[in-house]
This record gives structure tokens, sequence and C-alpha cells, in this order.
């Protein structure tokens, strides 16, 4: 199995600009989770959907930032418009939904935005 | 109070030494628990579960305490490899609500 796999993995943007940020879960497993890591921080849960329907978007910092899973294979985070402050890493990690299992993580976008 | 509580370290100690990380979490609801590590400039990985009468795995050791709210990881016999950030994680589930929600992580540099 390959894995969780993001793309990209490295971005650096400009002010204002559109960043989409994609991932393609585990085969199988119908929980995802993006969460971006700062310094500052530390992990932040932003969304996770359960079978392609997102549960809990409560961590999205404001109406900037949306998330889509239109299939089981692949989910998107957009940043419109992106903010310097929203330089981070962005990881995205998949699980079957059962009470004591493991998450996958992907290698993570580093965005960076000047 | 914060979801999910480390010690904020870091913690710097010599090969051979015993470390130990504490961790509390706020919801009383939650219902599993893991300890993952990261690596600089990677991403994070399950270094173990944690079940409530505790448990190991070689030089590691987990422990949970449901009344207190409380999780523990001991690392005996350090090596220069478990340089790290561990992070605990905390797993809410049943109904809609579920999710991982991690502590900030504790750094911890082994000294040869």
């Amino acid at each position: 199995d390959a894995g969780v796999i993001q793309s990209p993995r490295h971005e650096v943007t400009e002010m204002g600009q559109e960043v989409t940020l994609r991932c393609k879960p585990i085969s199988g497993h119908n929980s995802l989770f993006w969460y971006r890591q700062t310094m500052m921080r530390g992990l932040e849960l932003l969304i996770y959907f359960n079978n392609n329907v997102p549960i809990d978007d409560s961590g999205m910092p404001e109406d900037r930032f949306s998330a889509k899973m239109p299939n089981a294979s692949f989910s998107t985070l957009k940043i419109q418009p992106s903010e310097p402050r929203d330089s981070a890493v962005y990881f995205c990690a998949s699980s079957t939904r059962r009470t004591n299992t493991e998450a996958f993580f992907g290698q993570g976008t580093r965005l960076t935005v000047v | 109070r914060k979801e999910v509580e480390q010690d904020p370290g870091p913690f710097n100690v010599p090969e051979g030494a015993t470390v130990a990380f504490n961790c509390t979490y706020s919801n009383s609801a939650s219902q599993s628990f893991f300890w993952y590590r990261q690596d600089c400039r990677k991403e994070p990985k399950l270094l173990m579960s944690v079940y409530s009468s505790g448990n190991e795995d070689g030089r590691f050791t987990a422990q949970l305490n449901r009344a207190s709210q409380y999780i523990s990881l001991l690392i005996r016999d350090s090596k220069l490899s478990d340089s790290a950030t561990y992070l605990c994680v905390v797993n809410q589930s049943g109904g809609s609500n579920y999710k991982l929600t991690f502590g900030k992580g504790t750094l911890l540099t082994v000294n040869p």
C-alpha cells in the first residue's frame, strides 16, 4: 500500500492567491482528517470526514478555508485568498472508523505564503 | 482547560536514562488513547496505543488513569534514536463525534 499521498509536498505562493492541497487516503479507510501544524499551535484538527461526509469543521479557521471529499479516494483543502499567517505544514490522515484505530499520516504539504 | 495537554519540555537526557512524559485530557468521554512519535520535518507515526491496564512494548511503557484523565509514557534505557517529539493523542468516538486530538508534543533529545 502506498500510504496516504499528499500533493504538493511544498508550495510557495503569494498572498491573495488560491492554494489547493490534495490528499489520497489509504484505500478502504473511511475517515479522513486534515491537520495544520505550526510551532506555536502544534497539530490542530481542521476538519474530518466519515464516509466522505464532513462531520466536524469547527477547526477551520475562517471562511477562506474550505475542504471537500467528492469520493472515497480524494480530498482537497482550499485556501482562498491565502495570507502569510496560513504558512504551516498541512497534514492529511486517514483511518478506519473503529475505536482503537491508528491514523496514518501523509508526508504533509509545507505551505509558505509570502 | 485544553483538550489534550502535555509537558512542554524540552527534555535533554543522556543515553541510557529513563524519561517519563505526562499528558492530561479534558473530555471524560474519550475512549482511546495513543502516543505518536514525530521526527524532525516528518509526519507523525503511531508509537503505541494506550490500554486501560497499561501496556509495554520493549523499552516503552504506557499507562492510563481514567479517573484522573491522565496518560503517561515511560522510556527506559533511552537511545540516540529515541530523539523526537512525542505526541499524546486522544480519540473520541461514538455517534458523529469521532476525532483524534493531539497534544502539542514534547521534544526529547537523547545525548551521547
